[in-house]
């Protein structure tokens, strides 16, 4: 069946570059996308991806798909606090579903 | 702004107990789901709704049951709370039309805790 992967945790400093990486099974996926969970909140979509492009770009945030890998990574420069939250990957599969990866909550230290 | 609210933040209900669990939407979204979400285990569905009255099982409908009798409002309905599904729920709804196309957008969540 479908499923998406993702490391759980990762601890980067401010100012770094995050790069968070997932991969996924159906290669049917009309769209990816990228989900941040503050605490204690709902799901809030970050950005997303056409499953026939490369790349996207989006201020400090950029996409990269690999569609022959089926890997998918999120990249946010100059990462700051306030980005610390936990981010799904998630891809569509027929009939309107997501399927979410585990999750990988970012930490960002002073 | 688009909106998907749910009934409670924080619930603690006792093991037997008959919980419910509302959502509602203004989006006039024709699709609406619930989740369950678990440390390490991400969102899994319980359920999901196409329309008023239709329903489908996701991939952990056991323990749970749903009801659309209106396009705005999906209830989540534990018959019997066990402790096992002492968890963060989340409602998400979404619409074949929107761009991107099934985007989802999700509730705040209630923290339902079964003792």
């Amino acid at each position: 069946g479908e499923d998406v992967e993702q490391s759980l945790f990762l601890s980067v400093r401010e100012g770094d570059s995050s790069v968070i990486n997932c991969t996924y099974t159906d290669s049917s996926s009309t769209y990816l996308y990228w989900y941040k969970q503050e605490p204690g909140a709902g799901l809030q979509l970050l950005t997303y991806i056409f499953s026939n492009m490369d790349m996207k770009q989006d201020q400090r945030l950029t996409v990269l798909l690999n569609k022959k890998d089926k890997h998918l990574s999120l990249r946010i420069a100059d990462t700051q606090t306030g980005d610390s939250a936990i981010y799904f990957c998630a891809e569509s599969i027929q009939g309107g579903k997501l399927i979410f990866g585990q999750g990988t909550e970012l930490s960002v230290k002073p | 702004d688009v909106k998907v609210t749910q009934s409670s933040r924080y619930l603690v209900k006792r093991t037997g107990e008959k919980v419910f669990l509302e959502c509602v939407q203004d989006m006039d979204h024709e699709n609406m789901f619930w989740y369950r979400q678990d440390p390490g285990l991400g969102l899994r569905l319980i359920y999901f709704s196409y329309d008023v009255k239709m329903k489908e099982k996701g991939d952990i409908p056991e323990g749970y049951s749903v009801s659309r009798e209106k396009k705005e409002r999906f209830s989540l309905i534990l018959e019997s709370a066990s402790t096992n599904q002492t968890s963060m729920y989340l409602c998400a709804s979404s619409s074949p039309s929107g761009a991107p196309s099934y985007e989802q957008y999700f509730g705040p969540g209630t923290r339902l805790t079964v003792t």
